[in-house]
Formats: C-alpha cells, structure tokens, sequence
C-alpha cells in the first residue's frame, strides 16, 4: 500500500460546477498537508497547505483535513476552464523528515 | 520576484552519457529539493540541502546520481551513465524555514535514448 493514494482520474466537469477532489493516506505522522495545481509540461504550483485537522478557504478553493480517516479533500467553487490542469497532494511530517511525499495526481478537465 | 529556475528545459541524451543539471532556487531561500517525476506520477524525492549541507538523500538516488549546492545558492543534479530508466521530469523546489512551503521550478525533462 502506497503511503498516500489518490485517484488519478480524470475527472471532467462543467463549468461552474463544484470540483471535489480527495486523497487518502496510511502514515498517522503526516502534519501538513498541501495541495498543488501542475499544467501540463510545468512544475506543480503551491495552492495551498493545511496543519493537521479543519478547513482552509482562499477565494474558490476550500481544504479539509479529518485526520480521524486519513482523508483530506479539496474543493473547487464556480470551477472554471483555466481550472484545467493535475491536482496533487502532498504530506509531510513534522520536525522529521523534509521530504513531501506525493499523491499520484489528478487530471481535471473543465469544459466550457 | 523571480521564482526557481531551472537549466536546461530539455535534454535529450544517448544511453550512457552524463548529464547535468542546475537549479536556481528563490533568493534567500536557505533549503533546496531534487525531486523526479515520471508520467502519470507525482513527484519523489531525491534529496534536500539546507545551505550548503546535503541533509537527506532517499534510496532512489543511486550511487549514479550526485547532487551539490556549493556555496549554498545553485545546485546541480548530475547523473552519470544514463540509462533509459533515468527518463523522467527533474524538478527542484526551494523554501525558507518551512518545508511545508516548497515552491518548484519548471522542470527538467530528460529523455535518454
């Protein structure tokens, strides 16, 4: 079992739909949690980070954290085309190691 | 503000050569990442300075890789006789104090035939 699993997709939605996306992991250490936005043929861009359980907003994007289930999600508003691009999210633990450790990413396609 | 560069974009190399690679990270950004990422996957970690000191290496970068950050600024990603299992995405990232607030270059994309 891969240390943190998402569903690679893709996911095709309207435009101004609303866009969940989640991903599951198994290791109880992992503090912060982020998500990151990759264009195809670029590098990933931060979107936004969590600590530990409870909601983030910032403008149409909200992130959840339940640590209980080791399930964190993160969801699109009023979802747009430019919105087209992988998701991906990453973990890290705290005060250990200072690797991000991925999920595989998933492929969303908003169509206008 | 200029955000993390990476040379070159693209490399295209035969079997068994070596190649370089260098990253530019954030100024003032005190701690460096290598990650690769191949298609279809997220990124995996290879190693991460902090100034000049390489503080953690994953199991991935094999005794054919060789990362180094010098004077604490750029760094490089060489990779000696190249195999075709090497073909993937080279990204680096750079942070400051926080490595939950990494920020990656565009990548370098190597494809070995």
């Amino acid at each position: 079992q891969k240390e943190v699993e998402q569903d690679p997709g893709p996911l095709s939605v309207p435009e101004g739909a609303i866009v969940s996306l989640n991903c599951t992991y198994s290791n109880s250490a992992f503090q912060y949690f982020m998500w990151y936005r990759q264009y195809s043929r670029k590098g990933p861009e931060l979107l936004m980070y969590t600590y530990s359980s409870g909601n983030k907003e910032d403008g149409r994007f909200t992130a959840q954290v339940d640590k209980s289930s080791k399930y964190i999600s993160l969801f699109i508003r009023d979802s747009q085309p430019s919105d087209s691009a992988t998701y991906l999210c990453a973990m890290i633990t705290q005060g250990g190691s200072e690797k991000l450790v991925f999920g595989k990413g998933t492929k969303l396609t908003v169509n206008p | 503000d200029t955000g993390v560069s990476q040379d070159p974009r693209h490399k295209i190399t035969k079997r068994g050569q070596n190649v370089t690679f260098r990253c530019d990270p954030i100024s003032e950004h005190n701690r460096l990442y290598w990650y690769r990422q191949t298609l279809g996957q997220g990124p995996e970690f290879l190693t991460y300075f902090q100034n000049e000191a390489q503080l953690e290496k994953s199991r991935l970068l094999s005794d054919r890789f060789s990362a180094e950050r010098p004077k604490g600024s750029f760094s490089t990603l060489e990779i000696q006789r190249t195999e075709q299992g090497d073909s993937a995405m080279y990204l680096c990232a750079s942070s400051t104090g926080s490595a939950n607030e990494q920020y990656f270059g565009p990548g370098t994309r190597l494809t070995v035939t």
